[in-house]
């Protein structure tokens, strides 16, 4: 167990909804990610933030957005969802580049969208 | 452009040993990770380098040269249950963002 949660474990919806996903990092941990994994494209870098505040991008597209609380979680959000985001979502968290060691990412257990 | 390469597949004996070799180039380098994936769950982090050389824990070493752009993963002694996906991946920016390869999946065999 990597300490870092998230919720729910899988999603089955439909074309066009939208939906949630929610991280909450290991305790401590400042820095939050997103990444999807589907088949063909292997684990794909979405967002990053670092205590609040957005720190990098990656191939989030528009229809996407995250942000991250005052209590340190995190939620993702996928709109006007399509078939090929059908994938699994996973959050990872770590201290954040200031701690002064190996800034390591720990992983929780993804959530598996379903888009039907 | 940014390129992280590894193998796509692997096969070996249990109680034998596999190298995975991963080689990139990246934009910016702040470090190196592998980490291991079983089917549908998360990675769990395996091993990190970010200078030169070896670093070995239990069964698992990792290998780096930077000015080559190249790391190994060795498993030695290896069991059924290391048959998963290995990732390399590449810390590319001071935020810590991971550029990872597509894996590796090392298949284990009695």
């Amino acid at each position: 167990d990597s300490g870092v949660t998230q919720t729910p474990k899988h999603l089955i919806t439909a074309t066009g909804q939208r939906v949630t996903l929610r991280c909450s990092p290991r305790s401590g941990d400042l820095s939050v990610y997103w990444y999807q994994q589907s088949l063909d494209q292997g684990l794909q870098f979405l967002i990053q933030y670092y205590n609040g505040e957005e720190r990098a991008k990656g191939n989030i597209l528009e229809r996407f957005s995250a942000q991250q609380f005052p209590d340190l979680h995190s939620e993702l959000n996928l709109s006007s969802l399509e078939l090929g985001d059908s994938a699994l979502y996973f959050c990872a968290s770590s201290v954040g580049p200031y701690s002064g060691g190996t800034d390591t990412q720990y992983f929780g257990p993804g959530t598996r969208l379903t888009v039907l | 452009g940014q390129n992280i390469d590894q193998p796509t597949e692997m096969t070996a004996t249990e109680g034998a040993i596999v190298q995975i070799n991963c080689t990139y180039q990246t934009s910016g380098f702040n470090g190196l990770f592998w980490y291991q994936q079983h089917a549908g769950e998360a990675p769990t982090f395996l091993s990190y380098n970010v200078l030169d050389g070896l670093e070995e824990k239990g069964r698992f070493s990792s290998f780096l040269s930077r000015s080559k752009g190249y790391s190994y993963l060795l498993l030695k002694e290896l069991q059924m249950k290391d048959s998963a996906s290995y990732l390399c991946a590449v810390i590319s920016d001071s935020w810590g963002k991971l550029q990872f390869g597509a894996g590796t999946q090392v298949v284990v065999t009695p």
